[in-house]
């Protein structure tokens, strides 16, 4: 299976502010994912990141707020610009490997106050 | 757009009784996901269904496929507390095996 590491696992940011969360995994993928999902919600796919390309967006979410880094094979970071409250959320993210199952990191939780 | 339903959102059960989790969706697919979720905890992987009739078990719990009705269970057999969690089941659009539209979960209480 692939190991997953996101940092950082929680943080609580001011409004107005940006973080960074990074994701990194054990070994060479193709295509990265970041997910959100908001208190007591579902799961919803932000954007895939393929190396060597700009990040592929999903209705609703935009460059500007979420800028998105895949640097190498193994590693991706996603940025929440501007937080506001409605940001609060827990963000994960997923790749795909040569193995059928889509494995997660832990996530991490945001909270903007 | 893929469009996963699930059902029941919300499942309070005792121990010892049998219940299934619905799971249909929209558009065509090779594979489904299911997926446990602990409160404050990621996504542990639980199943992942290949293709049509496919079923899986583990444990107390066991997960099929049926491809034609566009449609995936979970059964939970004799519950215990211990199951207590959210599950989502998923499926990939096309075209993209990993690219997931999840359902909207079920928050499994079990009672002693």
């Amino acid at each position: 299976s692939a190991v997953i590491s996101q940092k950082p696992s929680r943080d609580i940011c001011q409004r107005g502010t940006s973080l960074t969360i990074q994701c990194q995994v054990d070994s060479q993928v193709t295509m990265m994912f970041w997910y959100r999902q908001q208190p007591g919600q579902s799961l919803t796919l932000i954007a895939t990141a393929n190396q060597g390309s700009e990040a592929t967006y999903e209705s609703g979410f935009v460059i500007d707020k979420f800028p998105i880094s895949r640097p190498n094979l193994t590693f991706s970071t996603l940025t929440v610009s501007n937080m506001s409250p409605e940001d609060s959320s827990i963000y994960l993210c997923s790749v795909e490997t040569r193995y059928p199952e889509a494995f997660f990191g832990q996530g991490t939780r945001l909270t903007v106050v | 757009e893929l469009k996963v339903e699930q059902n029941p959102l919300f499942l309070s059960m005792q121990e010892g009784k049998n219940y299934t989790i619905y799971c249909n969706y929209s558009t065509t697919s090779d594979r489904l996901y299911w997926y446990r979720q602990d409160p404050g905890k990621s996504l542990e992987s639980l199943f992942v269904l290949l293709s049509n009739g496919a079923v899986k078990q583990e444990g107390r719990l066991m997960a099929s496929l049926d491809t034609k009705a566009r449609l995936s269970t979970l059964h939970i057999t004799a519950a215990v507390h211990d199951l207590s969690a959210t599950y989502f089941c998923a499926a990939p659009r096309s075209g993209s095996a990993r690219q997931l539209t999840f359902g909207s979960g079920t928050q499994l209480t079990v009672l002693p």
